[in-house]
Order: structure tokens, then sequence, then C-alpha cells
């Protein structure tokens, strides 16, 4: 059963333009999502998170939206560049004594053309 | 400077052999995790910790056993009763920051059957 789908496996943008990653989740007692970004053979970094109180959050180029109706999030990067080419993963945290532990999706492929 | 440490990067296990993956942290992150990644699919979770002398299992921890006798690691073995084992397995630190969670990632071990 899988709680935290991407279901887009990858996605091409242009250098410049905006690159939109989907994220949809069913399980409702998560209240806190993430995102990683990882390249090939390395540990994923951490972008950005937005708790279920919230239904945006910003840092610089990366935006992450929430729609808790939906149970969906977005993460917009605005500009993309050649080096934000990398796996994509949205992960979800239901808190408590979920204390940690992060069900993660499938993951996008963002390639970015110059 | 701070981080996580895995190692090695690419190891290799013949048939019925117990290998051991190692994970040390020096961020002074009280829990700790094992992830595991397959070509096309999120991370799932195999064993965590989150203090000293006690760890939970994971969503997939059949074929795999942990200690943690120290704060700073988290080794993972790998038993020959774990029949798929090939994959990229990442290990993972947190400190809870308010009431949510933000998970730190070593730069993996990848870990092939001969």
């Amino acid at each position: 059963d899988q709680q935290v789908k991407q279901n887009s496996p990858s996605l091409s943008v242009q250098e410049g333009r905006i690159s939109i990653l989907n994220c949809d989740y069913t399980n409702s007692m998560f209240d806190y999502f993430l995102w990683y970004k990882k390249y090939p053979a390395e540990g994923p970094t951490f972008l950005i998170s937005i708790s279920s109180i919230k239904d945006k959050n910003e840092d610089g180029r990366f935006t992450v939206f929430l729609n808790k109706s939906a149970k969906h999030l977005s993460l917009h990067i605005v500009p993309s560049q050649p080096g934000d080419s990398a796996v994509y993963f949205c992960a979800a945290s239901a808190g408590g004594t979920s204390y940690g532990k992060l069900t993660f999706g499938q993951g996008t492929i963002l390639t970015v053309h110059p | 400077d701070g981080g996580i440490t895995q190692s090695p990067k690419y190891l290799f296990r013949k048939e019925g052999q117990n290998v051991t993956l190692s994970c040390e942290q020096n961020l002074n992150h009280d829990a700790m995790y094992w992830y595991r990644q397959d070509p096309g699919q999120g991370l799932r979770l195999i064993y965590y910790s989150q203090i000293v002398n006690d760890f939970q299992k994971g969503d997939i921890a059949e074929g795999y056993s942990v200690s943690r006798e120290k704060k700073e690691s988290f080794p993972l073995t790998v038993t020959s009763a774990q029949k798929n084992p090939t994959a990229f397995y990442l290990c993972a630190s947190s400190i809870r920051t308010g009431t949510n969670e933000k998970l730190f990632f070593g730069s993996g071990t990848q870990l092939s059957v001969l």
C-alpha cells in the first residue's frame, strides 16, 4: 500500500522555466511533509518542508504548496537551473509516535536542459 | 566537520554470508535510521533507534539486524536470511526541532550479491 505517491517518474523542463513536481498521499494522519533532492550514488539532501497547519512555504527558488483536502502537495522551482537536475522525493510524517519515521514517494527524475 | 559517514561505499556479499554496514554520526543526534532504496522505488525504513540501547523495526526489517551501543554508531547487518539484499542502503539521523523532524542522510552504501 503506497501511502505517498509521485505519479510522474520523470519531468523535463527548459532552463529558466518553472518546474512543478507533484505528490499525493492517502494517510490522513500525515501532518508534516518534506522534499528531498538526491543525486546518483549519494544520500538525499533536505530541500524544504511544510507543516499541515500551513498551505505554503517558500525558500528562495523553492516553494511547497499543500492542499490538505485533496491530500496533495507540490514543489515549485522557479527559475529552474541545470544544477537542479536530480531525483526529487517527497516524504511525509505522522508525528507523535511516528517520530522521525518518514514515508517516501517513489521519486521524480527532474532534468533541466540548458 | 559534522556529518554522517557510511562505509564502505560499495560492498559485495557472497551467498550465505552476513555483512555489516557501518554508520557513524558526529552531529550529536539522538535518533538514527536505516533506509533501503531499490531502483524506481522510494526509500523504505528498515530499522530505527531513538536512543542508545533501544531500536525498533521499520517496514522491512526481516533479514536485517542492528545494534545501538553508542550514540554515534548504528551498524546494520544484512544476514543470509535476506534473500534480495542488492540495494542502495542509506543511514540517517535526526534531532527533533519543535514538533517536527528533519533527517540528515549519509552518502550511502551500494550492496551487491556475487
